[in-house]
């Protein structure tokens, strides 16, 4: 299957300052790619969509100005959490959507950042 | 807007039992497609099984099947066979053709040896 790698898989870092979480699609082109939030022993939340070249869209309720996604091309999508506070602190997810013929409708997976926020 | 439902939190399997996850849905989309994901305590999620709306036939991948009820809105999993690494959170998911996934709340399933 195609392989998405997200990196970093841990980050600590000081309240007020960004973290910058990478996820990259290395044998397939994504035209979509998803962040999600989880909390433990829960579902997945979705946060936002992204598509190469355009704006993310941001679920409701999710800051787009504290979680700033970007979607350079159709390999990278980075989530910058701006400004951290310990309640950022989570695991995030990312998934790309496949852009090839019968598979553009399954999503790949990145292994997930944990953030602990101190 | 499309939502998927899983109302058991928990359930427990002997090994080499068979254990069956129950899965409801609904969509108002006519193409659309149904996932089971394992996350492992690692919380790398992993692709399980997968059906396409369209299909009568119910998918099948090696010990899981699956019980695609599409007029009852039912997608449930089964697992024969189990085995101690089945051990997970399992997710059942949804997506249209062109929307994002939707997840259920998910079923931890622990695996007594």
């Amino acid at each position: 299957g195609a392989v998405v790698s997200q990196h970093p898989s841990r980050v600590i870092c000081k309240s007020g300052t960004s973290v910058k979480i990478e996820c990259r699609s290395l044998d397939f082109q994504a035209t979509t790619m998803f962040w999600y939030r989880q909390f433990p022993k829960q579902s997945l939340m979705l946060m936002a969509t992204s598509n190469e070249g355009s704006k993310a869209t941001y679920e409701q309720g999710v800051e787009k100005d504290k979680f700033l996604i970007n979607h350079a091309s159709l390999t990278l999508s980075t989530l910058t959490v701006t400004s951290a506070h310990p309640e950022d602190s989570s695991f995030y997810i990312c998934s790309a959507r496949a852009f090839l013929p019968g598979m553009n409708t399954e999503a790949f997976f990145g292994q997930g950042t944990r953030l602990t926020v101190v | 807007a499309q939502t998927v439902t899983q109302s058991q939190p928990e359930m427990s399997v002997q090994e080499a039992e068979t254990v069956t996850l129950s899965c409801t849905y609904d969509t108002s989309e006519s193409d659309y497609y149904l996932f089971w994901y394992k996350q492992p305590p690692s919380r790398q999620m992993i692709l399980v099984i997968r059906q396409e709306a369209y299909k009568q036939q119910n998918a099948t991948e090696n010990r899981f099947s699956v019980n695609f009820q599409k007029a009852a809105k039912s997608f449930s999993l089964k697992i024969s066979d189990s085995q101690l690494g089945d051990a997970a959170m399992y997710f059942c998911a949804l997506t249209g053709a062109n929307s994002k996934l939707t997840f259920g709340k998910g079923i931890t399933l622990s695996v007594r040896p």
